[in-house]
């Protein structure tokens, strides 16, 4: 099965300062790759996916990932952090054995401090 | 455009008795998936249906069960519960059977309680 890895459990940054979070996945060929964000108390939003091509993807929020087959890696980056970007991060991967499903990390809760 | 909605928000149980948990899909959306995220921990996939059949199955036990109608909304379905099935329940839907192609659309989840 394909799984992903989130290093990082809890990340904080000051407000204006660049923010990378940590992905790492288990796959042969190329997955299905997506980030996603969760506010406290709500649901899921899609950032970004991945799925074939260029491999700097560019999402909503002023978010952006890239995909490294080498390192097995699909990095979620942002230049500036906001205040309202505090939220649990999820990065999954598409895993076609049962159905389509995502088979999600563990998360990453970003901490913005002012 | 409506989104995807969950009911209810939150319902406590105890141990042994049984939960119905339902979900409205986005609109023209005909595949929903469910989820199950324990606290502090990313969602696990339990069960995808499309067009009313089951298509997709986690690692789940058969005590959860789901259907699908057809206007397309779906129900969550838990016998026996036990105290580890506390967790929020997330509703997903997409269009298309659920390929990757297609995002799949989160609603807020409903928090289940057991006591």
């Amino acid at each position: 099965a394909q799984s992903v890895t989130q290093p990082d459990i809890h990340i904080t940054v000051s407000e204006g300062a660049s923010l990378e979070l940590r992905c790492n996945y288990s796959y042969g060929a190329t997955p299905y790759l997506f980030w996603y964000v969760q506010s406290p108390g709500q649901g899921l939003q899609l950032l970004l996916k991945y799925f074939s091509g260029d491999t700097l993807v560019q999402g909503i929020k002023g978010f952006e990932a890239e995909f490294k087959r080498s390192q097995s890696s699909f990095n979620l980056r942002k230049p500036s952090v906001h205040w309202s970007d505090a939220a649990e991060y999820f990065c999954a991967v598409g895993e076609s054995n049962s159905g389509y499903a995502l088979n999600f990390g563990k998360g990453t809760s970003l901490l913005v401090t002012p | 455009e409506t989104g995807v909605t969950q009911s209810p928000t939150h319902l406590i149980k105890t141990r042994g008795q049984q939960v119905t948990l339902r979900c409205s899909s986005q609109s023209g959306h005909n595949t929903v998936s469910w989820y199950q995220q324990a606290l502090g921990q990313g969602p696990q996939f339990i069960f995808q249906y499309y067009r009313e059949e089951e298509n997709g199955r986690g690692n789940f036990p058969p005590r959860f069960s789901g259907l699908q109608f057809p206007n397309y909304s779906s129900e969550l379905n838990v016998n026996a519960l036990e105290l580890d099935d506390s967790a929020l329940y997330l509703c997903a839907s997409s269009l298309g059977g659920g390929g990757f192609n297609q995002p799949q659309h989160f609603g807020d989840g409903t928090r289940l309680s057991i006591l």
